[in-house]
């Protein structure tokens, strides 16, 4: 069975800051990675998704990177913005359509 | 394009009783699914479908029913609700193995 962990839990960083949040998964027989943003009492907006032969995807200040045989993947986020505050969740798609997440990591940047 | 809608956005249901929850998609995406949103424990996939007329179980599908009778619309049915089931639902549509697409959810509360 998929198991997707996120570390940290939660994550306090100044403005400015650069960062990295961490998502690790079981089973490396996946289609896909994908990282998503949730605002508190919002639903998921996707950030970036990874096909399973890419190693690296890229969207404005995030940066996602993919190692699949040791089933990883970071999310970087460059110079951190208030914004930017939010939970962050990791998901990986496996057979059968299923995304499995991890329980994210809730991020505060601080002004 | 709307992209994914829920409704309703938010109900109250007292045990026993029932109620259906709509997803609906523009996109034209074959792929549907619902999923669950519970503190501690993330996302969890109810039931997906992988075409009009299809369905299929997630990791959670007790107490559930779904019907999927045109492609654009994906139902989520509570035959008789139990206070274990309040919670944020969420659905969302994709083009596997693609990214998924999330509605705004449907905070439903059980008393």
């Amino acid at each position: 069975k998929q198991e997707v962990t996120q570390i940290p839990a939660a994550l306090s960083v100044p403005e400015g800051e650069n960062l990295v949040l961490n998502c690790s998964f079981t089973d490396s027989a996946i289609y896909n990675l994908q990282w998503f943003r949730q605002d508190p009492g919002k639903g998921l907006t996707s950030l970036l998704l990874i096909q399973s032969s890419q190693r690296e995807q890229t969207s404005g200040r995030l940066n996602a990177s993919l190692d699949k045989s040791s089933g990883r993947s970071t999310l970087y986020i460059a110079a951190s913005q208030p914004g930017d505050s939010a939970t962050y969740l990791c998901a990986v798609q496996t057979s059968g359509s299923r995304l499995t997440f991890g329980e994210g990591t809730q991020l505060t940047v601080n002004p | 394009n709307a992209g994914v809608t829920q409704t309703p956005k938010f109900r109250v249901l007292k045990t026993g009783q029932s109620m259906t929850l709509l997803c609906a998609q523009d996109m034209n995406h074959e792929y549907m699914y619902w999923y669950r949103q519970d503190p501690g424990m993330g996302l969890r996939l109810i039931h997906y479908s992988v075409g009009e007329g299809t369905t299929a179980k997630g990791e959670v599908p007790d107490g559930y029913n779904v019907s999927r009778l045109k492609k654009q619309n994906f139902l989520l049915g509570l035959e008789s609700a139990a206070p274990s089931q309040t919670s944020v639902y969420f659905c969302a549509s994709s083009s596997l193995p693609y990214e998924q697409y999330f509605g705004p959810g449907t905070r439903l509360t059980v008393t």
